[in-house]
């Protein structure tokens, strides 16, 4: 099975740009998630989507804002890029059902540079 | 906000000794989980403990959890100079009203000299 796949792995971006990022979880999984992971911060949640509907979404301003595709397929967008966004984002997509709680599968994710 | 600290912040052994990691958290959780990382690239999961258990082994890594002290430690015994990466601990409240979400603590990097 092929595992979470996140495109691009790399970018650099100037302040004021947009960026949209793209997750494909492994196949059958519903669930995708996304985190921010910086220096400062850590790993934090930026939200979850499961069956093309956001279900919960963590504390980021608005500029920040996802999507899910019937094929479970995400992208997060971030516009008016601020140097403060420089981050590795990753991706990570989950098969549970109500009564089963598993674990998260990574991607390798996108290492964002706002210059 | 993080939910889990853990301790120590790094950690340096010589191969072959054991590696001992502590997580912390503050609400009630339905599991808690670890995952390694290796140098700013995707996160590996390693282990999930649920409340209702108390140790979990799997290879050489061991896992406890004490939900009356709102713990868990990670053991990673025999070390080996691939088990370099930073370790973290997540967990999961698992409200399913919540979705799927994780919050992690702020990672042991782990350091196995040869």
């Amino acid at each position: 099975k092929a595992g979470v796949t996140q495109t691009p792995r790399y970018l650099i971006k100037t302040r004021g740009q947009q960026v949209t990022l793209s997750c494909s979880p492994i196949s059958g999984h519903r669930s995708v998630s996304w985190y921010q992971q910086t220096p400062g911060q850590g790993l934090q949640f930026l939200f979850e989507y499961f069956s093309e509907t956001q279900r919960n979404k963590g504390n980021f301003p608005g500029r920040f804002s996802g999507r899910q595709f019937s094929n479970s397929r995400s992208e997060m967008n971030v516009s008016t890029l601020e140097l403060g966004d420089s981050a590795l984002y990753l991706c990570a997509s989950s098969l549970r059902d109500r009564s089963l709680w598993g674990e998260a599968f990574f991607g390798q994710g996108t290492r964002l540079t706002v210059v | 906000s993080q939910q889990g600290e853990e301790d120590p912040q790094a950690l340096s052994i010589q191969e072959g000794e054991n590696a001992t990691m502590n997580c912390s958290y503050k609400t009630s959780i339905n599991n808690l989980q670890w995952y390694r990382q290796n140098s700013g690239r995707g996160l590996v999961h390693l282990i999930l403990i649920r409340s209702n258990e108390r140790e979990k082994h799997s290879g050489r890594l061991r896992v406890t959890l004490d939900t009356s002290k709102k713990s868990s430690s990670l053991l990673i015994t025999a070390s080996r100079a691939a088990d370099t990466a930073s370790y973290f601990c997540a967990t999961d409240t698992g409200v399913r009203a919540a979705g799927n979400k994780l919050t992690f603590g702020g990672g042991t990097r782990v350091l196995v000299k040869p």
